[in-house]
């Protein structure tokens, strides 16, 4: 069963940083592009960040470049996204998902992971 | 940047019947578009990708249409578990984005 499994969400100052890590399992991780989407509380869904299979190929929707960093370790089949600088606009619940079309569509999510940015 | 909208933002509709729910694309995305459903409290999941291909264990009653820059998905005969929000997304260029979400309620 392919399985993506959000940790690293919590409580974070304005400004501060915070790290995400998904788990995937079930199916060749590095054969896939990988995604973060986040979804701000009653809000609707927003594409953050894809990387590619060997992490060579990374983007970022404007409003995270400079601040978030995608990143990947196929040994440890796991995802990362690093954010910096954050603003009480990124609170939101981020999903990863493999990206089955590389540079395209969706499936599956994880869970999510909650970021609050708030002092 | 590629914006998309959807219509309506709300649909309300009895179990058994049809929905026909509308995403368009402010430049061309060819078939480069996806559907997503999601419940409370839940993931996204994708229902439909390249316009009109069911995803995976996606129920046949669910259908998508379109391209360029109108596109359907219709729901042929609504069933208990099929009320939530369904989001389109394309993925012809980056960013890729999302539509606002149409959120399909009992009537």
């Amino acid at each position: 069963e392919v399985q993506l499994v959000e940790s690293g969400g919590g409580l974070v100052q304005p400004g501060g940083s915070l790290r995400l890590s998904c788990a995937a399992s079930g199916f060749t991780f590095s054969s896939y592009w990988m995604t973060w989407v986040r979804q701000a509380p009653g809000k609707g869904l927003e594409w953050v960040a894809n990387i590619n299979q060997d992490g060579s190929g990374k983007y970022y929707v404007d409003s995270v470049k400079g601040r978030f960093t995608i990143s990947r370790d196929n040994a440890k089949n796991s995802l990362y996204l690093q954010m910096n600088s954050l603003r009480a606009e990124d609170m939101a619940v981020y999903y990863c998902a493999r990206d089955a079309g590389g540079g395209g569509w969706f499936d599956p999510w994880g869970q999510g992971t909650l970021v609050t940015v708030s002092s | 940047e590629i914006v998309m909208t959807q219509s309506p933002a709300t649909l309300s509709v009895s179990p058994g019947e049809r929905a026909t729910l509308s995403c368009r694309a402010s430049q061309s995305v060819s078939s480069y578009l996806a559907w997503y459903q999601q419940k409370p409290g839940q993931a996204p999941r994708l229902l439909i990708y390249g316009a009109s291909t069911r995803a995976t264990g996606i129920p046949a009653r669910f259908s998508g249409s379109g391209s360029g820059t109108e596109f359907t998905l219709t729901i042929s005969s609504l069933q208990s578990e099929d009320f939530a929000v369904y989001y389109c997304q394309h993925y012809n260029s980056w960013p890729l984005t999302f539509g606002p979400g149409t959120k399909v309620d009992i009537k």
